[in-house]
């Protein structure tokens, strides 16, 4: 069965600092990856997505993501922090062709001045 | 380009009143339909999925019941609702003809139980 690991629920950062939020998976078979952000009171965005191309993806508002299947971990990064930034994040797995995403429990990222 | 819309935004409605939550995609043809329901602190749960029009999975048995009477409608109801239902209610949408799996998610319903 496929999961998901958040590693940390809550995660606070200085404005301008390295933004780095934690995600390991479980699959036995070749995963789909995604990291989605949810502000306030709003549906999830789709931050980016690997689907066994490039191991480090880029995404939207200057977020990244490399997967690393030894580690089976897919850890979301920004060199910069920006107060725009502060939302909560998931990561979540799809087993190719399950039509199906299994979320993690989601980090909260607080972004202080 | 394809966008998803939910309503109402927000709901209050007392204890034993029904539900009927809408969900409709627009710019696609056939996808996938999904609903999901966060509860405060507790992350996403997936509800029901449906691959087509009249075909509904659910993941979870509770009081809650889903619909697709056409292709890009998707339908969450209750006949009594309880305490344990508010939460913030997602409707997504995945392209079957696509191959990655990825989900698009509508802005979601509030809803309070009282």
């Amino acid at each position: 069965a496929q999961s998901v690991t958040q590693l940390g629920s809550h995660v606070s950062v200085s404005e301008g600092a390295l933004v780095l939020l934690r995600c390991n998976y479980s699959s036995s078979v070749p995963p789909y990856l995604f990291w989605y952000v949810q502000y306030p009171n709003q549906g999830l965005q789709l931050l980016l997505k690997y689907t066994s191309a490039a191991t480090l993806v880029k995404g939207i508002n200057g977020f990244e993501a490399e997967f690393k299947k030894s580690e089976t971990s897919f850890h979301l990064t920004k060199p910069s922090a920006h107060m725009s930034d502060a939302a909560e994040y998931f990561c979540a797995v799809s087993r190719r062709g399950y039509n199906k995403l299994i979320f993690g429990a989601g980090t909260r990222l607080a972004v202080h001045p | 380009s394809q966008t998803i819309h939910q309503w109402p935004a927000t709901l209050v409605q007392p204890v034993g009143s029904p539900l009927s939550l809408e969900c409709t995609v627009e710019g696609t043809s056939n996808p996938n339909l999904y609903w999901y329901r966060q509860a405060a602190g507790r992350g996403l749960q997936l509800l029901f999925y449906s691959v087509g029009i009249g075909q509904i999975s659910s993941e979870v048995p509770q009081n809650l019941s889903a619909s697709r009477p056409q292709d890009r409608q998707f339908i969450l109801s209750s006949k009594k609702l309880l305490l344990s239902d508010s939460g913030f209610y997602l409707c997504a949408w995945s392209d079957v003809a696509g191959s990655t799996d990825t989900q698009y998610f509508g802005p979601g319903t509030r809803l309070t139980v009282l």
